[in-house]
């Protein structure tokens, strides 16, 4: 099944511990990209990479790395993580550049930052 | 930066009536608008999109309508059903990005 994975779903830390959330898809897709959604906010993009060893930072990227070392994986770090990044966040991908192409998104990883 | 809004915020419709939601975006070299379906608990999922070059596009109950000189498209749900009830988001491209508005909670009461 084409699916997008991430790991954890659900994350319960406290400020300043390192951590790092897995996003994994099987569809062969150059793009892929993290979103964190709040509400009242919608959905902002924190990093994206249109390939392996390509990535640039989109609207929110301040407290967060990433890495693109295989096509298929796309994790996120959080080096240092703050409250204000208690947040849902989903990992998704495309077969190409986002110029008219579908996104698929993950099932998403709720986390809370104590 | 590309600016998306959508109206209203929430929206309550009976079951069986037509439901629609506008987006205005501002970046006039966007031409790529997608919408977005999430349902409690979910990721988002493309339901329909539509590019600069087309004024309207059908699918089913959906349908989706540009108007590229007012520089807004609106999502039009018809005949309405529980399993509509989800947040819509819409979206217009920026590039090899998408720029993606708040998002609108539609209720459909049955």
């Amino acid at each position: 099944e084409a699916q997008v994975t991430q790991n954890p779903r659900y994350l319960i830390t406290v400020t300043g511990k390192k951590l790092t959330v897995t996003c994994s898809q099987n569809m062969n897709h150059e793009y892929m990209s993290w979103y964190r959604q709040d509400p009242g906010l919608g959905l902002r993009q924190i990093y994206y990479s249109m390939n392996v060893e390509v990535t640039d930072k989109g609207d929110v990227p301040e407290g967060y790395k990433v890495s693109r070392k295989e096509k298929r994986n796309f994790p996120l770090i959080l080096e240092s993580p703050s409250p204000n990044q208690t947040s849902l966040y989903f990992c998704a991908s495309s077969s190409a550049g986002l110029g008219g192409r579908e996104q698929f998104f993950g099932p998403g990883t709720r986390l809370t930052v104590l | 930066g590309e600016n998306v809004e959508q109206h209203p915020s929430t929206l309550s419709v009976q079951e069986g009536d037509s439901a629609v939601i506008k987006c205005t975006y501002s970046d006039s070299a966007s031409n790529y608008f997608p919408w977005y379906k999430q349902e409690l608990g979910k990721g988002p999922q493309l339901i329909i999109d539509i590019r600069s070059n087309v004024g309207e596009k059908k699918d089913q109950r959906i349908a989706v309508t540009l108007n590229k000189t007012a520089k807004h498209f609106s999502l039009h749900i018809t005949e309405t059903q529980p399993e509509d009830s989800a947040v819509y988001f819409c979206a217009a491209s920026i590039g090899d990005r998408l720029a993606f508005g708040k998002g609108n909670q539609v209720v459909v009461i049955p």
